[in-house]
């Protein structure tokens, strides 16, 4: 059973472009949670999504961040018009449930750091 | 959510058994306590989680005391791979919402 897996790893983007992190949770797993983490910092909660459904993006930055989980496929957050400020590691986790996320183990993948040049 | 308070840096030599406390005055009736891992560039990785007393499996312990207001994670005889950033994390199972400090930066010296 292969464990969360996001790609790229690593992605460089000029300001101004767009930057596509995908995420693909565990097998079975149906909830889907970003984090971002900034040099030297604690990881920071973004969004929360459920196949087809954002159930709390209370962590995303108003303007040019947008999460889907489509109902096949990976999770994607995508980032517009990037900007040096957006340079950090983005974590994805996974479980097959909110409860069992926050009462239990939660899976992270190894994240996708992201460069603004 | 409660806050979370550990120090920042610790320092420790291979073999030792290594404690790292973290404080959470604040942490409601329903939250458990959850120790995680994370090594540079990779994710965090979960270590060990409670609710009061004693927790202990094959990779640490965690002491509660009574009031809850602080835990104790213990890593029994540490190597140089366990030199790693280790976050207290406080929750109640409501919020996919994990809120992480800055942790403890664990350097293990040989």
């Amino acid at each position: 059973n292969a464990g969360v897996m996001q790609n790229p790893r690593h992605l460089v983007r000029r300001r101004g472009q767009e930057a596509r992190l995908r995420c693909s949770p565990m097998k079975g797993h149906s909830h889907v949670y970003w984090y971002r983490q900034l040099p030297e910092e604690g990881l920071k909660f973004m969004v929360y999504l459920q196949k087809e459904n954002i159930i709390d993006e209370s962590g995303m930055p108003k303007e040019r961040f947008s999460a889907e989980f489509p109902k096949e496929g990976p999770s994607i957050l995508r980032i517009q018009q990037v900007v040096r400020g957006d340079s950090a590691a983005y974590f994805c986790a996974s479980s097959p449930g909110l409860r069992e996320f926050a009462n239990t183990e939660a899976f992270f993948g190894q994240g996708t750091r992201l460069t603004v040049v | 959510l409660a806050k979370t308070t550990q120090p920042i840096s610790m320092d420790s030599y291979e073999g030792q058994e290594v404690n790292i406390t973290c404080s959470h005055n604040n942490i409601a009736t329903n939250d458990y306590i959850t120790w995680y891992q994370q090594f540079p560039s990779q994710g965090p990785r979960f270590i060990i989680q409670g609710y009061k007393t004693k927790v202990t499996n094959e990779v640490a312990s965690l002491f509660i005391p009574a009031d809850r207001k602080s835990s104790t994670l213990s890593l029994p005889r540490v190597s140089l791979s366990d030199t790693a950033v280790y976050y207290c994390l406080t929750g109640s199972g409501n919020t996919g919402k994990l809120i992480f400090g800055q942790g403890t930066t664990l350097q293990v010296k040989p």
